[in-house]
């Protein structure tokens, strides 16, 4: 166990809507990092948090957006959904603000099937 | 392309033996190597990491290579165990610079443990 908890474990919605992934670093992590993993296009960095603020944007698309809290757990908001958005995302936490080498912790993720 | 990548995408290998699982990178900027296990159904999971200024690093049962010259890396493990069958990423970040955008993975190897 990371230590880094995602929910819901499982989500199937329908094309054209709109979900909410959540992700709860371990304690005393900084950073939230958002991946996407499909079979296609394998394990992609989305975006980075760090302590409330964006830190990196990976390939993340338009329709996708992402917060960091106060109290640090992250969510990432995916709209507009289409059948190519199904995959496994993942959440990953570390210390720092990806300054310098800083291992990554990952979730279990969340499995989106689109409908 | 891909900058990173793995040679094979399935290795097979005999209970008791060392395994060898290979990754290139093109990036020849990327300063910092990690290798991660995913086990079906979970999340990545931290195995070992190098800077670029190491070629070599050893942990419990794994060692990991870099040779910066030809751009390759590497993890060895010894005497495979059953619990060691996953799929084995390399992923490589880039530190220098100011900053990094998050960990770019390889497509994966399958590491698969004949009794």
């Amino acid at each position: 166990d990371s230590g880094v908890t995602q929910t819901p474990k499982h989500l199937i919605t329908a094309t054209g809507q709109r979900v909410t992934l959540r992700c709860s670093p371990r304690s005393g992590d900084l950073s939230v990092y958002w991946y996407q993993q499909s079979l296609d296009q394998g394990l992609q960095f989305l975006i980075q948090y760090y302590n409330g603020e964006e830190r990196a944007k990976g390939n993340i698309l338009e329709r996708f957006s992402a917060q960091q809290f106060p109290d640090l757990h992250s969510e990432l908001n995916l709209s507009s959904l289409e059948l190519g958005d199904s995959a496994l995302y993942f959440c990953a936490s570390s210390v720092r603000a990806g300054l310098a080498p800083d291992t990554q912790y990952f979730g279990p993720g969340t499995r989106l099937t689109v409908l | 392309g891909e900058s990173v990548g793995l040679h094979l995408p399935t290795l097979s290998v005999q209970e008791g033996d060392n395994s060898i699982i290979n990754c290139a990178y093109s990036n020849s900027a990327s300063d910092y190597f990690i290798w991660y296990k995913q086990e079906s159904g979970k999340g990545p999971q931290f195995i070992i990491d190098i800077r670029s200024n190491m070629d070599k690093r050893q942990g419990q049962r794994v060692t990991v290579l870099l040779n910066k010259t030809v751009k390759h890396l590497s993890l060895q493990i010894a005497a495979t165990q059953p619990g060691d069958s996953a799929v084995y990423f390399c992923a490589e970040n880039t530190y220098s610079g100011g900053g990094a955008d998050g960990l770019t993975f390889g497509k994966g190897t399958h590491l698969i443990i004949q009794p």
